[in-house]
């Protein structure tokens, strides 16, 4: 059983297009992550959500967003996608505890065309 | 305020070679640090973590890290390097509970020499 698991594990599209990922964790925990992974293999933290609370990096264009049906789940959408939007986008959750670890999702490599 | 500063984006060792990846930290409370792998195409997996206890951490496939306050280090070594070692090595600091609690290094790349 996949502990974190996020759909598609490649995506290639035009630019403009809306696209969505998704993620789906079975560890119970109760925050969930998307990072971007750039081509220097560089983890930028995007979003950390929990029942009660999104955090949002400011850094990360509104055109990203996160949607979480329910504690297990959370995809993540992205409109008018662009040529820079091009990386490695992976899904992770954790335990609320500092001691925690974050268990990663294999990764989604978007290509935009 | 937290931060992770990796030392060497690469790292290139022969077999059989000891394997050294160096990590610095900074850290406004008490550090709870992390050293995860990832290899080629795949996702992050922990192979190590020191929250409080024995500075000597072992972790998975004979990597073992040791925390050392006074110098703000968290190295990872292995005795032994093996070709399935090649890999990026992040390491990470825990900042708290909730949110961004993890902040990670810029990684390192380890090469394995025949």
């Amino acid at each position: 059983d996949t502990a974190v698991s996020q759909t598609p594990k490649y995506l290639v599209t035009q630019m403009g297009n809306d696209k969505s990922i998704k993620c789906e964790q079975n560890l119970g925990h109760d925050t969930m992550y998307w990072y971007k992974q750039d081509s220097k293999k560089f983890l930028k933290i995007m979003f950390s959500y929990n029942n009660k609370e999104l955090i949002i990096n400011e850094t990360v264009p509104n055109r990203f967003s996160p949607k979480s049906p329910d504690k297990a789940h959370l995809n993540l959408h992205i409109n008018s996608l662009e040529l820079g939007d091009s990386a490695v986008y992976f899904c992770a959750s954790s335990g609320q505890d500092r001691d925690t670890e974050a268990f990663f999702g294999q990764g989604t490599r978007l290509t935009v065309v | 305020a937290q931060s992770v500063t990796q030392l060497g984006s690469h790292v290139s060792v022969s077999e059989g070679a000891l394997v050294l990846l160096r990590c610095n930290y900074s850290s406004s409370v008490p550090p709870y640090l992390f050293w995860y792998v990832q290899y080629p195409n795949q996702g992050l997996q922990l192979l190590l973590k020191y929250t409080t206890g024995a500075t000597l951490v072992k972790g998975i496939n004979g990597f073992e890290a040791e925390f050392k306050k006074s110098e703000t280090s968290f190295h990872l070594t292995k005795p032994s390097a093996h070709m399935s070692d090649a890999a990026e090595y992040f390491c990470a600091v825990s900042r708290g509970t909730g949110g961004f609690k993890t902040i990670f290094g810029a990684g390192t790349r380890l090469f394995v020499k025949a």
